[in-house]
C-alpha cells in the first residue's frame, strides 16, 4: 500500500481557492488516487478519483503531474460549508483479498468568514 | 443513496459483555468494511470483506471479528467488549465504476459506549 502524507490542518477564507496536496512517493502504476471529505459524526464522502493528469467534476478539481508522486486537490471558492476533513487514499486494491482501503488522517481544513 | 444501513446506531454496553454490529446492503456489493472513528482521529480499519465468507484483517481487528454469510450482511462482533473500544464504527460498501477502483459508500455510523 502506498503511504500518503498530507498536511494535518489548513485555514481558509470563504471564497479563496484551497489547494490541498498529498504525498504518494510509493504509488504503484495500477495506483488510483482518491479523495473523500468528512463532516463531523458523518461517514466520509467521495470527492474524486483520477490516474493521471488532471480531472474535474462539479465539486473539485484533481491534478497529478506526470511521476504521480503527488496530487492536489483544488476546491474552488470555498464556503464555511467546506469545513471538514479531506483525505486522499492511493491504491487499487490488486492485493491478496483486493482492496484493503486505508485511510490516514487526513487534512482539516477550517474556512473562515 | 447506495443502499447501506447499519445497526443499531447507538448502543452502551458494559465491559465483558458480546456486542454485534450489523451492516446491511441492498445492491449486492462484493466488497464491505468495517472501520472506526476516535475523537479527533482518522478512520481505521477494523476487517474487509471480499465476498461471502471472505474476509481479511484490517488495521486494528484485534478483539474483533467479523463474518458475511450473506452477501447483504456484514457482521462485526466484539467478543467481549473492552472500554478502549469506545468508538464510533462505520461500515462501508465499494461501488465499483467503470474502469477505475470504485468508490466507498459508508453508512451512518454506530455510536457504543463501554462502561
Amino acid at each position: 500500500l502506498a503511504k500518503t502524507t498530507q498536511p494535518i490542518s489548513m485555514d481558509s477564507y470563504e471564497g479563496q481557492e484551497v489547494n490541498i496536496t498529498c504525498s504518494h512517493n510509493n504509488i504503484a502504476t495500477n495506483d488510483y488516487i482518491t479523495w473523500y471529505q468528512q463532516f463531523p459524526s458523518q461517514g466520509p464522502r467521495f470527492i474524486i478519483q483520477g490516474y493521471k493528469t488532471k480531472v474535474t467534476n462539479e465539486v473539485a478539481s484533481l491534478f497529478i503531474p506526470a511521476d504521480r508522486k503527488s496530487s492536489t486537490l483544488s476546491l474552488p471558492r470555498v464556503s464555511l460549508s467546506d469545513t471538514a476533513v479531506y483525505y486522499c487514499l492511493v491504491g487499487d486494491g490488486k492485493m491478496t483479498g483486493g482492496f484493503k482501503t486505508i485511510f490516514g488522517a487526513g487534512t482539516r481544513l477550517f474556512v473562515k468568514a | 443513496d447506495a443502499g447501506i444501513t447499519q445497526s443499531p446506531r447507538h448502543k452502551v454496553t458494559e465491559t465483558g459483555t458480546p456486542v454485534t454490529l450489523r451492516c446491511h446492503q441492498t445492491e449486492n456489493h462484493r466488497y464491505m468494511y468495517w472501520y472506526r472513528q476516535d475523537p479527533g482521529h482518522g478512520l481505521r480499519l477494523i476487517h474487509y470483506s471480499y465476498g461471502v465468507k471472505d474476509t481479511d484483517k484490517g488495521e486494528v481487528s484485534d478483539g474483533y471479528s467479523v463474518s458475511r454469510s450473506k452477501t447483504e450482511d456484514f457482521l462485526l462482533t466484539l467478543e467481549s467488549a473492552t472500554s478502549s473500544q469506545t468508538s464510533v464504527y462505520f461500515c462501508a460498501i465499494r461501488v465499483r465504476s467503470g474502469r477505475d477502483t470504485g468508490e466507498l459508500f459508508f453508512g451512518e455510523g454506530s455510536r457504543l459506549t463501554v462502561l
